[in-house]
């Protein structure tokens, strides 16, 4: 069965970076494009972009340009999302969530991690 | 960039009624929507996909409709695991626009 299992709950100070990893089992990691969404508490989703685990091409919401970078490791199925110069309105959970679509990004995404929760606080 | 809205941004209902939510597109988006629902403390999951594509494994009592700007989703008959919270996003651009959500609780 599909799978997507993140990392644990990080708590950083403002202007440092976090780093959350997304491990993928049961299908090929390589098959499928990871995005990353996040959602600020009692607030909506936010869709903060895509890295392509076949190529690791990447495309990122404007907002997030500059701050964020999308990797992947292959060899252990699992990607990355790092999200640099944090501010307090980062504080957020960070889903990973797979494409649904074979090869090509369609964005309905159709399996979640369980969410990192990330606190920035001084 | 496209933007997209929800009505109600809540409702509430009982147990058996039929419940509908609209999302609306700034610009035309043809088919490309799809519908989610969240519980508390839960990732989201993914309902419906093409606008009208019943994703596998979810209950037929959902439906979603329409196409351009406007669209909605129907639950025929609220059952007691459906009150949560729905998110339309819009596809058919290269950003995965969210609407704002639209919770539903116990009347």
């Amino acid at each position: 069965q599909v799978q997507l299992v993140q990392s644990g709950a990080e708590v950083k100070k403002p202007g440092a970076s976090v780093k959350v990893s997304c491990k993928a089992s049961g299908y090929t990691f390589t098959g499928y494009y990871m995005h990353w969404v996040r959602q600020a508490p009692g607030q909506g989703l936010e869709w903060m972009g895509w890295i392509n685990p076949n190529s690791g091409g990447t495309n990122y919401a404007q907002k997030f340009q500059g701050r964020v970078t999308m990797t992947r490791d292959t060899s252990i199925s699992t990607a990355y999302m790092e999200l640099s110069r944090l501010r307090s309105d980062d504080t957020a959970v960070y889903y990973c969530a797979r494409d649904s679509k074979w090869l090509r990004v369609k964005y309905y995404f159709d399996y979640w991690g369980q969410g990192t929760l990330v606190t920035v606080s001084s | 960039d496209i933007q997209m809205t929800q009505s109600p941004s809540s409702v509430s209902a009982s147990v058996g009624d039929r419940v509908t939510i609209t999302c609306r597109a700034s610009q035309g988006i043809s088919s490309w929507l799809a519908w989610y629902q969240q519980k508390p403390g839960k990732a989201p999951k993914l309902l419906i996909y093409a606008a009208s594509s019943l994703q596998s494994g979810v209950p037929s009592r959902f439906s979603g409709s329409g196409s351009g700007t406007d669209f909605t989703l129907t639950i025929s008959s609220l059952q007691p695991e459906d009150f949560a919270t729905y998110y339309c996003q819009q596809a058919n651009s290269s950003l995965g626009t969210f609407g704002p959500g639209t919770k539903v609780d116990i009347k």
